[in-house]
């Protein structure tokens, strides 16, 4: 079955200690995304990667790393997460950077204390 | 489930009647515009999109209206069903030619049996 996998799917940990939320596509997609979703403030796109070991900041990276070795894996890595990083993180995946049609994992919600 | 928003704005509906669910957009450079639809506890899911060079597209069961003069995108459900209830939210590219999606806050469609 074509998807995006997310893990952990929920995750409570406390400031400062350093997290991975992974991420892996198995439809050979070589754009890859993560979003945070807050209420009232809807979808924001954290970083993104065109293809393998190329990445790019999006609307909101401070805090975030990311990184991209391989084409199926993109793990989104939070070094000394702080209570503002409480949210819902989606990462999701296209074909190429010229297809609008996005598949997004299942979601993994942190809880930074 | 999982709550994508506070206080959205809520669309009621009886099932079998058609659903119109609005969003205004700002970027008029803008090249396309994409729904989404999110089931509580999910992630999005790609519904349809359209270009800035076409006014209305079709897909099973949907329509997408494009209204440049105004800035307003619609996405006409016809026959709406009891699984049809979600989140809708429509996304623009970020700038011209980018395919950095922004995404608006969304709409709650709640159908009624």
């Amino acid at each position: 079955e074509a998807q995006v996998t997310q893990n952990p799917r929920y995750l409570i940990t406390v400031t400062g200690k350093k997290l991975t939320v992974t991420c892996s596509q198995n439809m050979n997609h070589e754009y890859m995304s993560w979003y945070r979703q807050d209420p009232g403030l809807g979808l924001r796109q954290i970083y993104y990667s065109m293809n393998v070991e190329v990445t790019d900041k999006g609307d909101v990276p401070e805090g975030y790393k990311v990184s991209r070795k391989e084409k199926r894996n993109f793990p989104l890595i939070l070094e000394s997460p702080s209570p503002n990083q409480t949210s819902l993180y989606f990462c999701a995946s296209r074909l190429d950077r010229g297809r609008t049609e996005q598949y997004f994992g299942p979601g993994t919600r942190l809880t930074v204390t | 489930g999982e709550s994508v928003g506070l206080h959205l704005p809520t669309l009621s509906v009886q099932e079998g009647d058609n659903s119109i669910i609005n969003c205004a957009y700002s970027n008029s450079a803008s090249d396309y515009f994409i729904w989404y639809k999110q089931e509580s506890g999910k992630g999005p899911q790609f519904i349809i999109d359209i270009r800035s060079n076409m006014d209305k597209r079709q897909g099973q069961r949907v329509t997408v209206l494009l209204n440049k003069t105004v800035k307003h995108l619609s996405l006409q459900i016809a026959a709406t069903q009891p699984g049809d209830s979600a989140v809708y939210f429509c996304a623009e590219n970020k700038e011209q030619g980018s395919y950095i999606p922004t995404f608006g806050r969304g709409t709650s469609l709640i159908v009624h049996p």
